[in-house]
């Protein structure tokens, strides 16, 4: 059974702190991809990553890092947590183009920031 | 840029009813997804389309696909109250994964 695993379901953090959020595949996925969810703005790319090492900046990367030291694990950082990224984030991996069909998701992280 | 855009966003519909999600793309694109959420879980897949005409159906769900006309349409056949959810429409180009903002589905008994 295929999987994408968050490691953390509900997270509390306080502005300024630095926040970690960790995604491992078990696929051997080379893309991988962190996404957060918001009422009314639907599923927003912050980066992905279509190899180890190498990371492309998505739609909404401003406050965001990330981290792809090993194929089946990708990091999202927040280096100081504000407010504003209250949200549920959500991971994804997939085979590369022409090599699968379906996206894997993780169930989500839900990060409040006090 | 690539831009998914669904329409409506929300619906909200009797049982037994029929109706359709239209999803819109604004570039070529590799492939198209269509994935469920139930309030607060993760995405469930419902249906890849690879190439254009392909129509795929699952129970009371049946997608299909334009590649011309950059559309992809999920029909609701004789919709049953446990179909409300969150539908997205998901496009694939170059690796690059893009949602549409979803369709919030409520069926009314």
């Amino acid at each position: 059974d295929v999987k994408v695993t968050q490691s953390s379901r509900y997270l509390v953090k306080r502005t300024g702190e630095k926040v970690f959020l960790e995604c491992v595949q078990d696929m051997d996925h080379e893309n991988m991809f962190w996404y957060r969810q918001d009422p009314g703005l639907g599923l927003r790319l912050i980066y992905f990553s279509y190899d180890v090492k190498m990371k492309e900046k998505g739609d909404i990367p401003e406050g965001y890092s990330v981290s792809r030291e090993k194929k089946e694990r990708f990091s999202l950082i927040l280096e100081s947590a504000s407010t504003n990224q209250t949200s549920m984030y959500l991971c994804a991996s997939s085979p590369p183009r022409g090599s699968g069909n379906t996206i894997y998701f993780g169930e989500g992280s839900w990060l409040t920031v006090v | 840029e690539l831009k998914v855009e669904q329409n409506p966003l929300f619906l909200s519909m009797q049982e037994g009813k029929n109706y359709t999600i239209y999803c819109n793309y604004s570039t070529t694109s590799d492939r198209l997804y269509w994935y469920r959420q139930d309030p607060g879980k993760s995405l469930e897949s419902l249906f890849v389309l690879l190439s254009n005409g392909a129509v795929k159906q699952e129970g009371r769900l049946m997608a299909s696909l334009d590649t011309k006309a950059r559309l992809s349409t999920l029909h609701i056949t004789a919709a049953v109250h446990d179909l409300s959810a969150t539908y997205f429409c998901v496009v694939n180009r170059d690796d690059k994964i893009i949602f549409g903002k979803g369709t919030r589905l409520h069926i009314l008994p």
